[in-house]
């Protein structure tokens, strides 16, 4: 059954650094979302994707974030200047085009900001 | 603002027992309510998605239901089994075509005893 995968499964990073997150989507699927879960709280949405654009970000998607599809399959998550408080569980999510509520979740890449 | 509550926090049961999850939301306009399993560490998958017109929708031995008049759902998990152990979390999505903003509850945390 096809999945969502993430990559790296766990990346450290220090204050101030970019980092990349990694998303492969399920191949058909056209809608793409971020998530993050700081440990011990509540998943929260950070941005949905559609057709090459954001189609709905949160607040806390700030400037700092942005998202892109660089080619077909990938879909990633940069952060330009991490900060202590980034440290999180990122999960990404696809969804196919007729059923966009339907979403997929990957395993996560878990981001710790020393 | 979007909200969804969810009770109890955590649950202990025997193997073999049933138990009911609840989720009060206050979301609009309303487009789906999803409930998700989620393993320490994973991604949450998907157990059951209902709409508007819905009331309710069966997974094996998952049963959810919907109220909109009251904006409550329950899970209901029936014959517990130890791999039932994880957090259960309620998802409310605002919107329509196409855009579905989400708003997760805490999740509760369930724990099946031998």
């Amino acid at each position: 059954e096809p999945e969502v995968t993430q990559t790296p499964s766990h990346q450290v990073t220090q204050m101030g650094q970019e980092v990349i997150l990694r998303c492969v989507p399920i191949s058909n699927h056209l809608y793409f979302y971020w998530y993050r879960q700081i440990l011990g709280q509540k998943v929260e949405f950070l941005v949905s994707f559609y057709n090459n654009e954001i189609s709905e970000k949160s607040e806390i998607f700030d400037d700092q974030f942005s998202v892109e599809r660089p080619d077909g399959s990938n879909f990633t998550l940069k952060i330009r200047s991490t900060k202590l408080e980034d440290s999180a569980m990122y999960f990404c999510a696809s969804s196919p085009r007729d059923r966009g509520y339907e979403q997929y979740f990957g395993p996560g890449t878990r981001l710790t900001v020393t | 603002k979007n909200q969804v509550e969810q009770s109890p926090q955590s649950l202990i049961i025997l193997e073999g027992k049933n138990c009911t999850l609840q989720c009060n939301y206050t979301v609009s306009p309303f487009s789906n309510l999803r409930w998700y399993k989620q393993d320490t560490g994973r991604g949450p998958v998907s157990l059951t998605i209902m709409t508007f017109s819905e009331n309710t929708k069966s997974n094996g031995r998952y049963t959810a239901t919907l109220d909109a008049d009251t904006k409550q759902s329950s899970l209901h998990i029936t014959a517990s089994q130890l791999s039932d152990s994880a957090s259960y979390i309620c998802v409310v999505s605002a919107g329509s075509g196409g855009s579905y903003i989400p708003t997760f509850g805490r999740g509760t945390s369930l724990i099946v005893h031998p």
